[in-house]
């Protein structure tokens, strides 16, 4: 059974800082890897979308690397501003098509 | 661009009584999916529905039931409600799912209140 886990489950930092969040998965055999973001009582909002075949993906100041061999993904954000914000979660499916399994979650707050 | 719509946003009911939730995929999206969010966790799975047919199914409860109609929306059909079902339901849609696209896009969710 897939196990995503989200590591720190909060972080606060200083405006203008960068942000590393870690997501971890205990079965390699993944078809992509998917980081959202999710405000408060809202709904998902897709960043980047890694296939099992790429080692990284970029958009804007945000980009997601993927190591699948050690089962880790972690989304890097450049120079955080407050509207960053928000809760960032993980998910795999294990195949196309298939349900996405979530990690816990990373409530980020960035202070101004 | 057309997002998933999902109504009602929010539903309040009482114990044993039935909620239904409706689900709008992006066009031309073939694949709906599920999710059931409770207080403080991770979305959990509950079902899926390829080209009208289900999929997949997660940990939906009994008293729940989902469809896909000839027009792609989706619902969710929640019986005998029970305290423990209040949570945010997200419906999510996804284009070539079986070809691996499967990038999936999710509504706002369905906020429903369990009294």
């Amino acid at each position: 059974k897939q196990e995503v886990t989200q590591i720190p489950a909060a972080l606060s930092v200083p405006e203008g800082e960068n942000l590393v969040l870690n997501c971890s998965f205990t079965d390699s055999a993944i078809y992509n890897l998917q980081w959202f973001r999710q405000d408060p009582g809202k709904g998902l909002t897709s960043l980047l979308l890694i296939q099992s075949s790429q080692r990284e993906q970029t958009s804007g100041r945000l980009n997601a690397s993927l190591d699948k061999s050690s089962g880790r993904s972690t989304l890097y954000i450049a120079a955080s501003q407050p509207g960053d914000s928000a809760t960032y979660l993980c998910a795999v499916p294990k195949a196309a098509g298939n349900k996405l399994t979530f990690g816990g979650g990373t409530r980020v707050l960035v202070k101004p | 661009a057309a997002g998933v719509i999902q109504s009602p946003r929010h539903l309040i009911k009482e114990k044993r009584e039935t909620a239904t939730l409706k689900c709008y995929p992006i066009p031309r999206h073939d694949t709906v999916y599920w999710y059931q969010q409770g207080p403080g966790q991770d979305p959990q799975f509950l079902i899926s529905f390829y080209e009208k047919m289900q999929s997949d199914k997660g940990s939906i409860p009994d008293r729940f039931s989902a469809q896909q109609f000839s027009d792609y929306h989706s619902e969710l059909n929640m019986s005998s409600l029970e305290l423990g079902d209040s949570a945010l339901y997200f419906c999510a849609s996804s284009l070539d799912s079986l070809s691996g696209a499967n990038v999936l896009t999710f509504g706002a969710g369905s906020r429903l209140t369990v009294l």
